[in-house]
């Protein structure tokens, strides 16, 4: 069973608000990942870190942001909500060694 | 282009029965392929991950074979139980960037019937 947690599971907002999705990981994985997945579509990847300070922006443009302080934290922010927003998001990580990707619960954002 | 395809994008079956989930892929150059399933509302979870030498590995009652020649993969689900009503997603990854990036499939929605 892995150790990665997402907060909110759910949230629904305003255009223009200004939210921030939590993930934590207790297992030490140095690789933390961000994607973004619709209805009955494919996980795309929008953010990934390699490490404390390290940040890279994925394969799907994306305007939320990201930052790794800590090793167990991989926050994700959008500044100004949009209903194009509207989507889940998922946190996953892996330990350097090891390929497989463990991913948390999710949050699913409604943005009206 | 690299993609992966899965097929049938959905299937119903009957509790105990057995089933097969097909996923072709054109990812180069390939390094590993991996089977998750996710429940609805939740994140995927592993089920198994091969690399080109192996053709075939078990988790409990799921079996992915692998065939490295062809791009192809399939996910045998044997004696299915309610709990297996899930989407499996069929990822490959590459090795041809330090990412190691993966690329995913829409999954095939199983569906058990009682």
């Amino acid at each position: 069973e892995a150790d990665i947690y997402q907060t909110p599971r759910y949230l629904v907002i305003g255009t223009g608000k200004k939210i921030t999705l939590e993930c934590s990981q207790t297992m030490g994985h140095d690789k933390m990942y961000w994607y973004q997945q619709d209805p009955g579509m494919e996980l795309h990847l929008i953010h990934y870190s390699y490490g404390v300070n390290s940040t890279e922006k994925g394969d799907l443009s994306s305007e939320s942001t990201v930052s790794r302080i800590r090793t167990e934290h991989f926050p994700l922010t959008l500044e100004s909500a949009r209903p194009s927003h509207t989507s889940q998001y998922l946190c996953a990580s892996n330990p350097s060694e090891r390929p497989t990707q463990y991913f948390g619960p999710g949050t699913r954002l409604t943005v009206l | 282009k690299n993609q992966v395809e899965q097929s049938p994008q959905s299937l119903i079956i009957l509790e105990g029965k057995n089933c097969t989930l097909q996923c072709n892929y054109t990812v180069s150059p390939f390094s590993n392929l991996r089977w998750y399933k996710q429940d609805t509302g939740r994140g995927p979870v592993s089920l198994t991950i091969m690399t080109f030498s192996e053709n075939t590995k078990s988790n409990g009652r799921y079996t992915a074979t692998l065939d490295a020649d062809t791009k192809q993969s399939s996910l045998h689900i044997t004696a299915s139980q309610l709990s297996d009503s899930a989407s499996y997603i069929c990822v490959v990854g590459d090795r041809g960037s330090t990412l190691g990036r993966l690329y995913f499939g829409r999954g095939t929605q199983l569906t058990v019937w009682p």
